[in-house]
């Protein structure tokens, strides 16, 4: 396994609700990228954390935020949940931003109702 | 057009079959690649780094194309547990981490 953890592994919330997903790192890794992968796409880069800022950001709307604690967990945060953010939501980490491997969490599955 | 392409599949194959996945990629600027296994309902695991100069794991052989972009996975005396989507990822710098969306690998018995 690649020591990478989240919590919950499944979530149920309605419209409009709000949800936090939270991403242990693998030891000695201080950036962590968070992804969503809905039903037969490839995941989509949400955005990443290094250093407990955010450091990179892909197509996501600003109700997507984050944090990175001191000890390099985090949390992505959604607001205002919509249908179609019903999806697996992945946490990676990685040494450091520039490195090119990452390691998966087992991802946090939401449905919004 | 994405920036990372791949055939969604699925592939059927007989058990002992060599199968192969293409995936094309459109920034030029990538400087890394992969392909990563995904079980139904599971977190993606990586499989193998992609190489210029080719690279073999075992049964798996993975290829780069630079010239026309494209990489590519060749499964030879395909097994059961090899059923899967394989995911195959562009990187081109900090965070810039592509994936494709996947090929569905179905080996029969």
């Amino acid at each position: 396994e690649t020591g990478v953890t989240q919590s919950p592994t499944h979530l149920i919330k309605t419209r409009g609700q709000q949800v936090t997903l939270r991403c242990s790192s693998q030891s000695g890794h201080n950036t962590v990228s968070w992804y969503q992968q809905a039903l037969g796409q490839g995941p989509q880069f949400i955005f990443q954390y290094y250093r407990e800022e955010e450091n990179g950001r892909g197509n996501f709307p600003p109700r997507f935020s984050g944090l990175q604690f001191p000890n390099y967990s985090s949390e992505l945060n959604v607001n205002a949940l919509e249908l179609d953010d019903s999806a697996l939501y992945l946490c990676a980490s990685s040494l450091v931003p520039s490195s090119d491997e990452q390691y998966f969490g087992p991802g946090t599955r939401l449905t919004v109702t | 057009r994405k920036e990372v392409e791949q055939d969604p599949g699925p592939f059927n194959v007989p058990e002992g079959a060599t199968v192969a996945f293409n995936c094309t990629y459109s920034n030029s600027a990538s400087q890394s690649f992969f392909w990563y296994r995904q079980d139904c309902r599971k977190e993606p695991k990586l499989l193998m780094s992609v190489y210029s100069s080719g690279n073999e794991d075992g049964r798996f052989t993975a290829q780069l194309n630079r010239a026309s972009q494209y990489i590519s996975l060749l499964i030879r005396d395909s097994k059961l547990s090899d059923s899967a989507t394989y995911l195959c990822v562009a990187y081109s710098g900090t965070y810039k981490y592509i994936f494709g969306t996947g090929t569905r690998l179905k080996v029969l018995a």
